[in-house]
């Protein structure tokens, strides 16, 4: 069974400070790479997307793969108390035949930014 | 609307009743998930949608569980005999042409007695 493994935490960290949240995934088929981030009683939603080997920066976030490994990261440098929350890692299948994968979720790793 | 849109947003029922859950999704996104999340827990995948395409019905829990799409667009998920067990947020997600890049509603809360 295809598998996406994540730190539950918590995560704890000083504002200020750089947050990293780490997870790694079964599926060596797996070409596509995401970060949700989800809010205390509010759904998902996307921050970050990656695909290739390497590092992607946005703004604070930076995403971080590495397929041999089979293993994505995220960090969040000058971490704000906003950014309190739990992150979901997903992993969309590899797409075998034609048919499109399917995208699963780890459990998520909650962070809490400590003023 | 501009986002993805979920009914009921909560829904209390007793046990061995039916629900029905709809998802609007957002218009021109051709990919419709749903996927449940019960307290305190990570993301289950029970269906998935896309297009004109057989739907990827491997994560439903039981044959109590199904799930339609009419015309593409709107969808509804049902689940039969309800049981406590059932209890959880069921999340509606839909996405255009990257696989993977979803945009969620805010979810339906049920809770069976």
């Amino acid at each position: 069974q295809k598998e996406v493994e994540q730190n539950s935490g918590p995560l704890s960290v000083p504002e200020g400070a750089i947050a990293s949240l780490n997870c790694t995934y079964s599926d060596r088929g797996s070409q596509s790479f995401f970060w949700y981030r989800q809010y205390s009683g509010k759904s998902p939603e996307l921050i970050m997307s990656i695909y290739s080997n390497g590092d992607k920066e946005d703004g604070r976030f930076t995403a971080q793969l590495n397929k041999a490994s089979q293993y994505v990261s995220l960090l969040i440098r000058d971490s704000q108390p906003s950014d309190s929350a739990t992150y979901l890692c997903a992993v969309l299948e590899g797409i075998y035949g034609g048919s499109q994968g399917n995208l699963i979720f780890g459990k998520g790793t909650k962070l809490s930014v400590k003023p | 609307g501009a986002g993805v849109s979920q009914s009921p947003s909560n829904k209390v029922t007793e046990k061995g009743k039916d629900v029905e859950l709809r998802c609007d999704p957002i218009s021109g996104h051709t990919a419709l998930y749903w996927y449940r999340q019960s307290l305190g827990q990570g993301l289950e995948f029970l269906i998935y949608f896309q297009g004109n395409s057989a739907p990827d019905k491997s994560g439903l829990p039981s044959d109590r569980f199904s799930a339609e799409r009419t015309g593409g667009s709107v969808s509804t998920l049902t689940i039969q005999r309800t049981q406590q067990e059932d209890s959880a947020v069921y999340l509606c997600a839909s996405s255009v042409r990257l696989a993977g890049e979803l945009f969620f509603g805010e979810g339906s809360r049920l809770t069976v007695l």
